[in-house]
Order: C-alpha cells, then structure tokens, then sequence
C-alpha cells in the first residue's frame, strides 16, 4: 500500500516556465488537496477536491491550476512560474470531509520547488 | 485571514521535560482538532485529534487539553525525548468547512 506519492522530490524551474506536480493515491479516498509550505506560515491550502470531477479554490489559489479526472490522481500546474511560488508542496487525501466525518489526512512526502 | 493561531514558534525542551504547545481558534463551527507531527524531509502525519465533547484526550506520552469557551487547545508531551524532535502543527477542521492550519512549532529536545 503506497498511500499518497509525490513526483518528483525536486524542482528546479525557470521563472516563466510551467510544470505539473504529479499526486497519487491508492486508498480510494473522496478527498484531495494541495498545500505549500512556507517557514512560519504552515500549511497553507491552495486547491482541493471533494471527489471526481469537482475541484475547489483554497487559500492561496492563484498561479495555479487543478484538475481530477479520476478518483486516485490529482496533479497540481503551475502555469507560469514566480519566485514567490518556491516552497515545499504537499498533496494530502482522506476518506471524506465534511458531513461530520472529519477524519485523518494522510500527506505524500512532499516535492521541493525551487524557481529561480 | 488567520484563524488558528499557534504559538510558540520554536521550542527547546530538555530530556525528561514536558513540551506545551498553545493553539486558539476563532471559529466556533470547528468540530475536530489534529495535531500534526512533521519530521525533516517528510510530510505531515496524524498524531492525535480530540472533538470538542470532551476536555482533555491522552494518548500515551501525548495530551490535547481542550478549553471550549476559551476557543484554546494545548498539546503537552510529557517525558519528550529527543526523537520527539520534529515540527508540529495544530489544526481545526470543520463538516462545513475545510481544514486549516496553525503556523507549526518546530520543537527541540535537548539530550
């Protein structure tokens, strides 16, 4: 059971160049989303999905794109990017959220997005 | 907008001390507070969550103390070793709502 897998650990982007963060889960859950993380700031939502075909603005949306096609993937694009979008990006996916079924979060281990 | 606030920022222990973390909520329709425990080059992982029915919830060397009408939930990990060194992250969560964040402590246990 592999759970939440990230691709790739790394990035090094040009300012102006696009890319895809590549998200997987294999639990079957509803829920999905994607934070970044920023020194003091914790983890900040940026879009998130409550199951196939619906996707949602978090906190931080802009300069980014979201899209799930199917149940197990939701990969994260950046459309042309910024310096200020350096940070560490996690996706994360749960059983279900909301309907007073709040329940754990299960985070991949992260991709390290650097844009120079 | 901000709305759990956590704090301290960073926090150093010695070997055998309690660790407290301090987090407070603004909006009364949370119904599920995480802690989240972060080590170096991972991400987050479910440590403990207590629901607002109850006041303090322990889990071995880990405690959530719960203060409803304060708005204020505490994790104290007693006896905190140093492979409790890591960054932690309160959260709030909602049925209506989505799942935010405190700003995370990155704690240090001293040998």
């Amino acid at each position: 059971n592999a759970g939440v897998t990230q691709t790739p650990k790394f990035q090094v982007l040009k300012t102006g160049q696009s890319m895809t963060l590549q998200c997987a889960q294999d639990m079957n859950h509803e829920y999905m989303s994607w934070y970044r993380q920023d020194p003091g700031m914790g983890l900040r939502l940026i879009h998130y999905s409550v199951g196939a075909g619906i996707t949602d603005q978090g906190e931080v949306p802009n300069g980014y794109n979201v899209s799930r096609s199917t149940t197990e993937d939701f990969p994260l694009r950046l459309l042309s990017a910024a310096p200020s979008q350096t940070s560490v990006y996690f996706c994360a996916s749960s059983p279900r959220q909301g309907l007073g079924m709040n329940t754990e979060a299960f985070f991949g281990q992260g991709t390290r997005l650097t844009v120079v | 907008q901000q709305q759990v606030k956590q704090s301290p920022q960073s926090l150093i222990v010695q070997k055998g001390g309690i660790s407290i973390i301090n987090c407070a909520y603004e909006n009364t329709a949370f119904d599920y507070f995480p802690w989240y425990q972060q080590f170096p080059g991972k991400g987050p992982a479910l440590l403990i969550a207590i629901r607002p029915d109850v006041s303090e919830k322990k889990e071995g060397r880990f405690t959530i103390s719960f203060n409803k009408s304060a708005k204020q939930f505490s994790l104290h990990i007693m006896d905190s070793q140093p492979g409790d060194s890591a960054t932690y992250f309160c959260a709030a969560d909602s049925s209506a709502s989505k799942i935010i964040f405190g700003s995370g402590t990155r704690l240090s246990i001293r040998p």
